[in-house]
């Protein structure tokens, strides 16, 4: 399968623990995007990044939340301290090109917080 | 106001019938406009991705873009049971070249056998 893989597909933590996302893009693609989509709300955009660069970060939350994009290995989206309020699907999404190239996306990773 | 906005529905046809699906949205820089189709406990797929005003047709799927309207409609013809699912559209704008979604909250649909 060449699709954008996510793991794992479902994390279970308790309050004040860290949570790690991953996600690895489609093979040829170098732009990866991170979005949150809470119960009831649509798909929010929370980063984009390109190999070892944050290009716009401007969905983060200020704290508690990170995310890299290594040279090596998948993307991580890590949240610090998480709290009841985190609970979310997150999905990760890819693209071949500039920022405006069609964007794929993988089935995510649900977040349950305890 | 939602930059983008969508009838969360649930919307129920029979089978067969033509389904119309639609968003209308604010930010008159939006140029790139996508719908996907996601099912229950997996990620969005990409059905349709248009640039600008116009139409575009992939088997039975319809993408309209009117700009002057701020408006985009998905229809989808001979509508199948597995064509059951949410639907989101979604935009982007080209100025800011971070390919940053906009999405609208999804519309259920439902087709009865």
């Amino acid at each position: 399968n060449a699709g954008v893989m996510q793991n794992p597909r479902h994390l279970v933590r308790r309050r004040g623990q860290e949570a790690r996302l991953r996600c690895s893009p489609m093979k040829g693609h170098s732009h990866v995007y991170w979005y949150r989509q809470l119960p009831e709300e649509g798909l929010k955009f929370m980063v984009y990044l390109q190999k070892e660069n944050i290009i716009d970060e401007s969905g983060m939350p200020k704290e508690r939340f990170s995310a890299e994009f290594p040279k090596e290995g998948p993307s991580i989206l890590r949240i610090q301290q998480v709290v009841r309020g985190d609970s979310a699907a997150y999905f990760c999404a890819s693209s071949q090109g500039l920022g405006n190239q069609p964007q794929h996306f993988g089935d995510g990773t649900r977040l349950s917080i305890l | 106001q939602k930059e983008v906005e969508q009838d969360p529905g649930p919307l129920s046809v029979p089978e067969g019938a033509i389904v119309s699906l639609n968003c209308t949205y604010s930010n008159s820089a939006f140029q790139y406009f996508m719908w996907y189709r996601q099912y229950s406990r997996k990620g969005p797929e990409l059905l349709m991705y248009t640039y600008s005003s116009g139409n575009k047709e992939d088997g039975r799927f319809t993408a309209q873009v009117d700009k002057s309207s701020k408006y985009i409609s998905l229809f989808i013809r001979d509508s199948q049971p597995s064509d059951s699912a949410t639907y989101l559209c979604a935009m982007s704008d080209s100025s800011s070249n971070t390919g940053k979604l906009i999405f609208g909250q999804g519309t259920t649909l439902q087709v009865k056998p």
